[in-house]
Order: C-alpha cells, then structure tokens, then sequence
C-alpha cells in the first residue's frame, strides 16, 4: 500500500516559471513531511522540510504547502532555474517512537533554458 | 569533510552469487538505513539500524542481509535469493537513535547490475 502519492511523475517548466509538485498522504499519524532534491547519479539531499502546525514554510525560491484537512503538501520552486532539474522526492514521518521515512515515487523536474 | 562513503560505484554481480556494499560514515551518526532505487519507483527501504548490533527490517530485506558492528559501517550483502538486484542502492545515516524528524544524509550510491 503506497501511503505517499506523488504526482506528476515527469514535469517540464519554462526559466522563470513556477514549479509545483503535489504529494498526498494517508497516515494521519505523519507529522514531519520533507522533500528531498537529487541529481543524475547522487544520493537525495533535504531541500526542505515541514510539521503539520503551519501551513506554509519557505526557504529562498523553494516553498512548501500544507493542508493538514486535505492530508495533501506541495512543493512550489519559483523563478525555476535550469540547475534545479532534478528528481523531488516528499517523504513523511512519524514522531511517535522510532519511524522511518516513508517516499513518494519521485517527480523528474526539467526546466528549459 | 564528514560524509557517507559508499562503494563501490559501480558493481556487476554473476548469477548465483552474493556480492556487498560498503557504506560507511564520519558523521557520527547513529542510525543507518538501506534503500533500493528503481525508476518509477522512489526509495525503498531494504534495512535500518538504530544502533550498533541491531538492525530491522524494511519494505523490501528479503534477498538481502546486513550487518553492523561498527558504528560508522553498515555493509549491505544481496544474496543470490534475491532474484531481481540490479537497482540503484543508496545508504543513509541520522543523528539520533530515537525518532524521525531528522534529516538523512545519503551517499552517492552504488549501482549494481547483473552480468
């Protein structure tokens, strides 16, 4: 059972323009969602994180959305550059104990020039 | 600079024959983790371990072992019962043993395929 759902799959985006990246979720018990940035033959790398007691946090160009209602986050990269195609991976967590990081399938990022 | 060390790069394995990756790290680290990239697919998770001489189960650990007597190395064995290896196997370490709010930091992976 997949319990984070990541779409679109692929997605092209002009130089300048907004990218977005939408993740759902089912576990109502996650409550850590971070996305995590990766490069052709590199490990991910956490780009940017968020807990479900606010709904918005950004961190330069890369902002993310939370609706805890909805069980949805979003990953919005503006002004999108050529150097941040790449593959975004959410993932989410429990705090509860010990939980491991649970993945979406990954969104393949390309902006064109 | 501290980091995750995995390899090899690159590894090719024969039919019937179990080979391991090396993962080691100096961040001192607690936890490490084991994930298997396939295209379209994410990060699977094939093991963990929160602390020296223990380790669990992921997702995916069967076809795989793992071992971890040293707090800065967590090797990954794929055994010939695993019938479909050749896949991107990344390895990543967190501070803390106890809960999930911390990043991971991941290596730069090793790509296994089958000859």
């Amino acid at each position: 059972q997949q319990q984070v759902k990541q779409s679109p799959q692929s997605l092209i985006v002009q130089k300048g323009g907004i990218s977005i990246i939408n993740c759902a979720y089912e576990n109502t018990a996650f409550d850590y969602f971070p996305w995590y940035q990766q490069f052709p033959g590199k490990g991910p790398a956490l780009l940017i994180a968020i807990r479900p007691d606010v709904s918005e946090k950004k961190e330069g160009r890369f902002t993310i959305s939370f609706n805890k209602s909805a069980k949805q986050f979003s990953l919005h990269i503006m002004d999108s550059q050529p150097g941040d195609s790449a593959t975004y991976f959410c993932a989410a967590s429990m705090n509860s104990g010990y939980s491991t990081l649970t993945f979406g399938k990954g969104t393949m990022l390309l902006v064109s020039p | 600079d501290g980091g995750i060390t995995q390899s090899p790069k690159y590894l090719f394995r024969k039919e019937g024959q179990n080979v391991t990756l090396s993962c080691e790290q100096n961040l001192n680290h607690d936890a490490m983790y084991w994930y298997r990239q396939d295209p379209g697919q994410g990060l699977r998770l094939i093991y963990y371990s929160q602390i020296v001489n223990d380790f669990q189960k992921g997702d995916i650990a069967e076809g795989y072992s793992v071992s971890r007597e040293k707090k800065e190395s967590f090797p990954l064995t794929v055994t010939s019962a695993q019938k479909n290896p050749t896949a991107f196997y990344l390895c990543a370490s967190t501070w803390g043993t106890g809960g999930s709010n911390q990043p991971q930091h991941f290596g730069d992976g090793t790509r296994l395929s089958i000859l």
